[in-house]
């Protein structure tokens, strides 16, 4: 059974601050990854894709993705409260598995 | 302005009954997919289409059915077998099947029971 595992949270990060948002994955030979942010009651929306090892930053989100570990990350700089959000990753090998979610409340 | 359209936002269904889900995109994708949310969960696929005439059954298609008759719109019919069909529902597309390419996703339709 391929997994994608998120922490639930919530996540709770001051105001300024840097959120850390953190994914893992079970399917080793998965090859594209996404970070989708899903504000309450609406649907996801794209951040990000990240596709090879490494950093990828756009404007204050940062995705980093270690293949070898299995694990992909999403940092955001400067967290404001419209941050606030759950953020969900998807992975996709063959098909794409998207993991349950992180709550992410930035505090004022 | 290029997007993808679901309606309606709210549905209600009886019991016993039919109901279908509307799904329309202009963005000239080839893939589509149809999924569900339950609170507090992730993403299930129900159904998946890559091309016109063709589609395959999600980790959860029992209960629903789909069709895909033009490349813009891909419906979804919950049917009566589908015993337990509140949640929200998601339509996405994405510009192939290939795996190096994201999902979009509509606002979605949000199914509840009478």
């Amino acid at each position: 059974q391929k997994e994608v595992e998120q922490n639930s949270g919530p996540l709770s990060v001051p105001e300024g601050a840097i959120a850390s948002l953190n994914c893992t994955y079970s399917d080793r030979v998965s090859q594209s990854f996404f970070w989708y942010r899903q504000y309450s009651g609406k649907s996801p929306e794209l951040i990000m894709s990240i596709y090879s090892n490494g950093d990828k930053e756009d404007g204050r989100f940062t995705a980093q993705l270690n293949k070898a570990s299995q694990y992909v990350s999403l940092l955001i700089r400067d967290s404001q409260p419209s941050d606030s959000a759950t953020y969900l990753c998807a992975v996709r090998g063959d098909k794409i598995i998207f993991g349950k979610g992180t709550r992410l409340h930035i505090l004022p | 302005d290029g997007g993808i359209t679901q309606s309606p936002k709210y549905l209600f269904r009886k019991e016993g009954q039919n109901v279908t889900l509307s799904c329309e995109q202009n963005l000239n994708h080839d893939a589509m997919y149809w999924y569900r949310q339950d609170p507090g969960q992730g993403l299930r696929l129900i159904y998946y289409s890559q091309i016109v005439n063709d589609f395959q059954k999600g980790d959860i298609a029992e209960g629903y059915s789909v069709s895909r008759e033009k490349k813009e719109s891909f419906p979804l019919t919950v049917t009566s077998a589908q015993k337990n069909p509140t949640a929200f529902y998601l339509c996405a597309s994405s510009p192939t099947g290939l795996s190096n390419q994201p999902q979009h996703f509509g606002d979605g339709t949000r199914l509840s029971i009478l």
